[in-house]
């Protein structure tokens, strides 16, 4: 039983590029959030989706962009890349099936390295 | 905004010894997580609690969902050198069923 999948695992872009990253959720799972994790913090929510539509999204700017697949994987798109967005972003998936509190699975993360 | 504030920020600590970390919070949060994360990985989900006053265990590991709804803490017991890692706290806080706020995560380091 796969669990969450992200690719790439690294990734070096300059500042002003744009990024895709890209997430395959649990098997089982129909729901996508992603994270950004700072060097020494906690995971900081993007934003969620579900039936291919983001509905619900933390603190972040426009330039994080997402969406999702019929297949339930998604991506996340960053724009206009600045030194800061340099992190792990991280991907987590559940099942809305049931109550709404599911817990998250995540998985390993893309380190992005802004130069 | 919700904030958790995870303590200790860090433990370090002899191989059998019994460990305690909390989280609290200044609103309510209607789910406690508490994940555990290694060097290149993502967090692992260690005990998810859902009801206040809930105590669930995992092996050596013992969660509580506190009372008020604003805290919970995680026990370790017996400590093994594999313990070794990031304990991060995470809440579901009233009012939001999606989004997870996570603590800033307390280092273990444990000494054979």
């Amino acid at each position: 039983d796969a669990g969450v999948t992200q690719s790439p695992t690294h990734l070096i872009k300059t500042r002003g590029q744009q990024v895709t990253l890209r997430c395959s959720p649990k098997s089982g799972h129909d729901t996508v959030s992603w994270y950004q994790q700072a060097l020494g913090q906690g995971p900081q929510f993007i934003f969620q989706y579900y039936e291919e539509e983001e509905r619900q999204r933390g603190n972040f700017p426009d330039r994080f962009s997402g969406h999702q697949f019929p297949n339930y994987s998604s991506e996340l798109n960053v724009n206009a890349l600045l030194l800061g967005d340099s992190a792990l972003y991280l991907c987590a998936s559940s099942s809305t099936g049931g109550p709404s509190n599911q817990p998250q699975h995540f998985g390993d993360g893309t380190r992005l390295s802004i130069l | 905004g919700q904030q958790l504030n995870q303590s200790p920020q860090s433990m370090f600590i002899q191989e059998g010894e019994d460990v305690s970390m909390n989280c609290t919070s200044s609103s309510i949060f209607n789910t406690w997580l508490w994940y555990k994360q290694d060097p290149g990985e993502g967090p692992v989900l260690l005990i998810a609690l859902y009801k206040a006053g809930e105590l669930t265990s995992n092996g050596r590991l013992t969660a509580q969902f506190g009372i008020t709804r604003k805290d919970s803490f995680l026990n370790i017991s017996a400590s093994i050198p594999s313990d070794v890692g990031i304990y991060f706290c995470a809440g579901r806080p009233r009012g939001s069923n999606y989004k997870l706020t996570f603590g800033k995560g307390t280092l273990l380091t444990v000494n054979p």
